[in-house]
C-alpha cells in the first residue's frame, strides 16, 4: 500500500541555520512528490514538485528537495533558514488511480529560534 | 485569480447538530477535493469530484457525512450528525483537469462540544 512517513514530528533550528525535513514513500512505481507547507490557520502551499527528470528540484521560497530512488526518500532542504519559515510541512505521494490520488505524511512541524 | 474560498472560517456546534461547510473553487478547475485534517495530522481524502461526480468517496463516512457539488462548480459538506470526533480542520482544494497540484483554501476548524 501507498504511505509517506516523515519521521520527525518537529525540528529546531537556529534561524541562518540549513535545515533538512526527512521524508520516505512506500510505492511500486516511480511517484509524483510533493512538498506543502502551512501556516497557522492556512490551508496548504505547494513548495515543489518531482515528476521525472531531474532528481534535485527548486522550489519556491528557497527550498530544494532531492529524490533519491534507492532509499525511497524525497528530503526537503534550505541552506539557510528565516525566522518566517515556521510553519508545518507535510511530504505527499500522488499516484495515478482513477483519476489522481493524493496521501500525505503526518506533518514535521518546524520551529525557528532567533 | 482568487483562491479556493471556504466559509464559513470557524465552526462551534454541539454535539448531535447538523453543520454544513462550503466551498468554492478556483474558477474552471474541473477536480475538487474535501479533506479533513486532524490536529497533528496531515490531510486525509474524504472525496473527490470530477466535475459534479463524486469519483472516490471511499473514505466518506456516508452514515452522517454527505457531499455534492451542483453544476460542477460549489460544493457543500455536511454532517449530520455531529459527534466529538468530528472535531477538526475540514479543507477543500481543487485543481484543473490533468493536473496533479493542489490548491487548497484556507479550511474549516470545526469544533464538536
Amino acid at each position: 500500500a501507498q504511505s509517506v512517513t516523515q519521521p520527525d514530528i518537529h525540528i529546531t533550528v537556529s534561524e541562518g541555520a540549513s535545515l533538512e525535513l526527512r521524508c520516505n514513500y512506500s510505492y511500486g512505481a516511480t511517484p509524483y512528490l510533493f512538498w506543502y507547507v502551512q501556516s497557522p490557520g492556512q490551508g496548504l502551499q505547494l513548495l515543489l514538485k518531482y515528476f521525472s527528470g531531474d532528481t534535485l528540484v527548486q522550489g519556491i521560497k528557497g527550498f530544494e528537495a532531492e529524490f533519491k530512488r534507492s532509499q525511497s526518500s524525497f528530503n526537503l532542504r534550505k541552506p539557510s533558514v528565516h525566522w518566517s519559515d515556521a510553519a508545518e510541512y507535510f511530504c505527499a505521494v500522488g499516484f495515478p488511480t482513477g483519476g489522481f490520488k493524493t496521501i500525505f505524511g503526518a506533518g514535521t512541524r518546524l520551529f525557528v529560534k532567533a | 485569480e482568487a483562491g479556493v474560498v471556504q466559509s464559513p472560517r470557524y465552526k462551534i456546534i454541539e454535539k448531535k447538530q447538523p453543520v454544513a461547510f462550503w466551498c468554492n473553487p478556483i474558477s474552471g478547475h474541473n477536480t475538487l477535493y474535501w479533506y479533513l485534517q486532524n490536529l497533528g495530522q496531515g490531510p486525509e481524502l474524504l472525496i473527490r469530484y470530477e466535475n459534479e461526480e463524486a469519483v472516490d468517496d471511499s473514505q466518506l463516512p456516508k452514515d452522517r457525512f454527505s457531499a455534492e457539488r451542483l453544476k460542477g462548480v460549489d460544493s457543500t459538506l455536511k454532517i449530520q450528525p455531529a459527534e466529538l470526533g468530528d472535531s477538526a480542520v475540514y479543507l477543500c482544494a481543487s485543481s484543473p483537469r490533468g493536473n496533479t497540484e493542489a490548491f487548497f483554501g484556507q479550511g474549516t476548524r470545526l469544533t464538536v462540544v
